[in-house]
């Protein structure tokens, strides 16, 4: 199994471009996650999804969108980048929903918006 | 609302000298507690975890943590410190509410030198 895969690695946006983040996953895991990582602020999450279908909004949602097509994919979508969004995306996935559940982590996608 | 704290966003220790990360949460019911560790420029890697079945938890590399509920604490600890345990360590408690995401610590970056 690969895990958890996420691409690009790191990309350079202009303000205003969009892009879209790839997170794909081979466990057959329902439930994914996306968090964003910025210096000495830990992880926060910014969307999440509990199966093909279905997404919700987490903590900082804003100027950013997912679809959930499948089991393995769960793509982030930046519309309208702004320097806000520089920071290192993290795709995180795990088998349902049990608390005591392991999260498993992708590589992360480092975006530096300019 | 869960939440974490961890006490001191940097730690230096000596080759060889015990390790101690503090990690204190904020929970109204029995929570699910995670450590986390981040090498530079790599995804988070579970370190260890608590579910309740046991007070004190083992973990990969030689870490461990105790549960102490009365202290609402879940400290990460390593007898002896390694070169390579130079990394980032995140404490984290499973969200009841967002789909069981996990709600992350700032993070404490650990520092070894010989």
């Amino acid at each position: 199994n690969a895990g958890v895969t996420q691409t690009p690695k790191f990309r350079i946006l202009k303000i205003g471009q969009s892009m879209t983040l790839q997170c794909t996953q081979d466990m057959n895991h329902n439930y994914m996650y996306w968090y964003r990582q910025d210096p000495g602020m830990g992880l926060k999450l910014i969307y999440y999804s509990v199966g093909a279908g279905i997404t919700d909004k987490g903590e900082v949602p804003n100027g950013y969108n997912v679809s959930r097509s499948t089991t393995e994919d769960f793509p982030l979508r930046l519309e309208l980048a702004a320097p806000s969004q520089t920071s290192v995306y993290f795709c995180a996935s795990r088998l349902d929903r049990g608390e005591g559940e392991t999260q498993y982590f992708g590589p992360g996608t480092r975006l530096l918006v300019l | 609302a869960q939440s974490v704290t961890q006490l001191g966003s940097h730690v230096s220790v000596s080759e060889g000298a015990l390790v101690l990360l503090r990690c204190n949460y904020s929970s109204s019911v029995p929570p699910y507690l995670f450590w986390y560790v981040q090498y530079p420029n790599q995804g988070l890697q579970l370190l260890l975890k608590y579910t309740s079945a046991a007070t004190l938890v083992k973990g990969i590399n030689g870490f461990e943590a105790e549960f102490k509920k009365s202290e609402t604490s879940f400290h990460l600890t390593k007898p002896s410190a390694h070169m390579s345990d130079a990394a980032e360590y995140f404490c984290a408690v499973s969200d009841d509410q967002a789909g069981t995401a996990l709600i992350f610590g700032k993070g404490t970056t650990l520092s070894v030198s010989s």
